[in-house]
């Protein structure tokens, strides 16, 4: 059975630091690996969508690496900024209309 | 725009009622879902369906029921058997249910037994 797990559960750093979200999961037979953003009380919003067959993906300040032998993901967040305050959560594509989340990384940002 | 349209945002239920809650999708996408967020969980599946006229039950699809009439509008009804309601209920569709494509969401809609 196919779990995902984001480490750590909560984070805080001050403004201007480079971040590291983490995201495991347990099977490496996936489809695709997406990155979400949630604000509080808010739906989510997709940031990164690495496909099975590629490594990383970037949109501007944010990086998605995949290594799907090891069953990881990282997010890197550069240079961050209070705006970038939110959930970020993974999310594994395993087919057959299945998408398994993780509980996501609360990030703080201190101005 | 296009996007997904949840309502209502808050909605409060009493023991035995059932309550649905509405979502509409304007991105012509065949396939639709619905989640529940828990605090501190992953969104975990309800309902899914592919096409108009078929649904499919998730992961915890007890105490829910669907429609799916037209294209655009998948509505989620609480029934009154569901015993644990309260949760944030999100929607979310996609191009086709086909593995591999980027799912939307919803702004969510909450759900308290009063």
């Amino acid at each position: 059975k196919q779990e995902v797990t984001q480490i750590p559960a909560a984070l805080s750093v001050p403004e201007g630091e480079n971040l590291v979200l983490n995201c495991s999961f347990t099977d490496s037979a996936i489809y695709n690996l997406q990155w979400f953003r949630q604000d509080p009380g808010k739906g989510l919003t997709s940031l990164l969508l690495i496909q099975s067959s590629q490594r990383e993906q970037t949109s501007g300040r944010l990086n998605a690496s995949l290594d799907k032998s090891s069953g990881r993901s990282t997010l890197y967040i550069a240079a961050s900024q209070p705006g970038d305050s939110a959930t970020y959560l993974c999310a594994v594509s395993v087919g057959g209309f299945k998408t398994i989340f993780g509980a996501g990384t609360r990030l703080f940002v201190k101005a | 725009d296009g996007g997904i349209t949840q309502s209502p945002k808050y909605l409060f239920r009493k023991e035995g009622q059932n309550v649905t809650l509405s979502c509409e999708q304007n991105l012509n996408h065949d396939a639709m879902y619905w989640y529940r967020q828990d605090p501190g969980q992953g969104l975990r599946l309800i309902y899914y369906s592919q096409i108009v006229n078929d649904f499919q039950k998730g992961d915890i699809a007890e105490g829910y029921s669907v429609s799916r009439e037209k294209k655009e509008s998948f509505p989620l009804t609480v029934t009154s058997a569901q015993k644990n309601p309260t949760a944030f209920y999100l929607c979310a569709s996609s191009i086709s249910g086909a593995a591999g494509n980027t799912i939307y969401f919803g702004e969510g809609s909450w759900l308290t037994v009063v």
